[in-house]
């Protein structure tokens, strides 16, 4: 079964300052991994997505993350956070089917951040 | 390119009660999911829809609860005799067949929040 750990639950930073979330999966194929960001009682809101060729992937807003095979992660980063950054993030898997994606995600636990001032 | 819609935004109702959730997904997006969020949570999936045909339901999904997609386009989730325990928002994404850029991706509407009192 697939499966999606991230292992913060919280992380709070300065704004200015670098910012990686982690995300670790589980899933018997190659993957689609997907980042979102959900602002307080909204919808999800897509960041950058990963199915095939350049590990590394740029998203909307200055965030990128790289795809590690070997590590089964996907880790999401951003060079400098901005106040307006603050928001739960959540990273999902989905079968990858030569490249395209059908049926559910699943997705982790989520990761809220906050940024201080 | 209008995006998800999703009506109510929130839904107040006593337990026993039943209520409908309604989903218009972007246009021409073959695909529909229902997912289900609970507070800390990420999205659960619930069921998924490809035109009008229901292709993959949770064991989540228990028979008090019935999604249709009757014309291929919106979808409706109901959730008959609610339980405290079905408080959560429920989101609802389409994805379309083709577009080598989108391909796979999922697009989230806002939600609809329902609290069983």
């Amino acid at each position: 079964a697939q499966s999606v750990t991230q292992p913060d639950i919280h992380i709070t930073v300065s704004e200015g300052a670098s910012l990686e979330l982690r995300c670790n999966y589980s899933y018997g194929a190659t993957p689609y991994l997907f980042w979102y960001v959900q602002s307080p009682g909204q919808g999800l809101q897509l960041l950058l997505k990963y199915f095939s060729g350049d590990t590394l992937v740029q998203g909307i807003k200055g965030f990128e993350a790289e795809f590690k095979r070997s590590q089964s992660s996907f880790n999401l980063r951003k060079p400098s956070v901005h106040w307006s950054d603050a928001a739960e993030y959540f990273c999902a898997v989905g079968p990858n089917a030569g490249g395209t994606s059908y049926g559910k995600l699943t997705f982790g636990q989520g990761t809220i951040l906050t940024v201080h001032p | 390119d209008t995006g998800v819609s999703q009506d109510p935004r929130h839904k107040i109702t006593k337990r026993g009660q039943n209520v409908t959730f309604r989903c218009d997904p972007i246009s021409e997006h073959n695909r529909l999911y229902w997912y289900r969020q609970t507070l800390g949570q990420g999205p659960e999936f619930l069921t998924y829809f490809q035109n009008e045909a229901q292709l993959e339901k949770s064991r989540l999904l228990s028979d008090r609860f019935s999604a249709e997609r009757p014309k291929g386009s919106f979808s409706t989730l109901e959730i008959q005799r609610t339980e405290q325990g079905d408080s959560a928002m429920y989101l609802c994404a389409s994805s379309p067949l083709r577009g080598a850029l989108s391909l796979g991706t999922q697009y989230f509407g806002p939600g609809t929040r329902l609290t069983v009192l």
